[in-house]
């Protein structure tokens, strides 16, 4: 089954406290992203990929990091998470061409940082 | 700058038809797109507009005109399961590598019995 997969699904951690979640799609799509979802402000984007060892900025990098080393996989990094990214974080996945460049989601990962 | 706009909220009942309008100012505009997110679930693609006019697929159709930035969302035949928040997302141009999609804060639709 065609899937995009993130962990964990729920988290609380405290403020300082190191934390990844990972993402991995079974599609073979060149193209990777993870937006935070927040009340009132919707979908925001991250950072995003445009293939293995292609990242950049996206519009809230701010306290993050990610890395692609392989095409399927495209973790989350919080060095040192505070209480301002407490959020629902998506990872999505797309081909880089493709007709529509519709976007594939992840189910979600619900953090909450103390 | 940039913007989409969407209501916030509406409400339908049960077998009717509502409609969900997206305005949009966008530096350039290659698509757009409409997706569906149930509460605490990730958003799924429902359709994608490139060019003006209708797009039909089962239940739901989407239009599109660009002259006017303007799109809607038609649901017809409405059912309990359609309650959900609905995103209108336009693709700008093409900057860089990434065809960025700037995206509207979703509408939230109750359907009642």
């Amino acid at each position: 089954e065609a899937q995009v997969t993130q962990n964990p699904r729920y988290l609380i951690t405290v403020t300082g406290k190191k934390l990844t979640v990972t993402c991995s799609q079974n599609m073979n799509h060149e193209y990777m992203s993870w937006y935070r979802q927040d009340p009132g402000l919707g979908l925001r984007q991250i950072y995003y990929s445009m293939n293995v060892e292609v990242t950049d900025k996206g519009d809230v990098p701010e306290g993050y990091k990610v890395s692609r080393k392989e095409k399927r996989n495209f973790p989350l990094i919080l060095e040192s998470p505070s209480p301002n990214q407490t959020s629902l974080y998506f990872c999505a996945s797309r081909l880089a061409g493709g007709n529509t460049g519709e976007l594939f989601f992840g189910e979600g990962s619900r953090l909450t940082v103390l | 700058g940039q913007n989409i706009d969407q209501p916030t909220e509406m409400t339908a009942t049960e077998g009717a038809i509502v409609q969900i309008n997206c305005t949009y100012q966008t530096s350039g505009f290659n698509g757009l797109f409409w997706y569906q997110q149930h509460a605490g679930e990730a958003p799924t693609f429902l359709s994608y507009n490139v060019l003006d006019g209708l797009e039909e697929k089962g239940r739901f159709s989407s239009f599109l005109s660009r002259s006017k930035g303007y799109s809607y969302l038609l649901l017809k035949e409405l059912q309990m399961k359609d309650s959900a928040s609905y995103l209108c997302a336009v693709r700008g141009l093409y900057a860089g590598n990434n065809r960025k999609l700037i995206w509207g804060l979703g509408t939230s639709l109750a359907v009642n019995p």
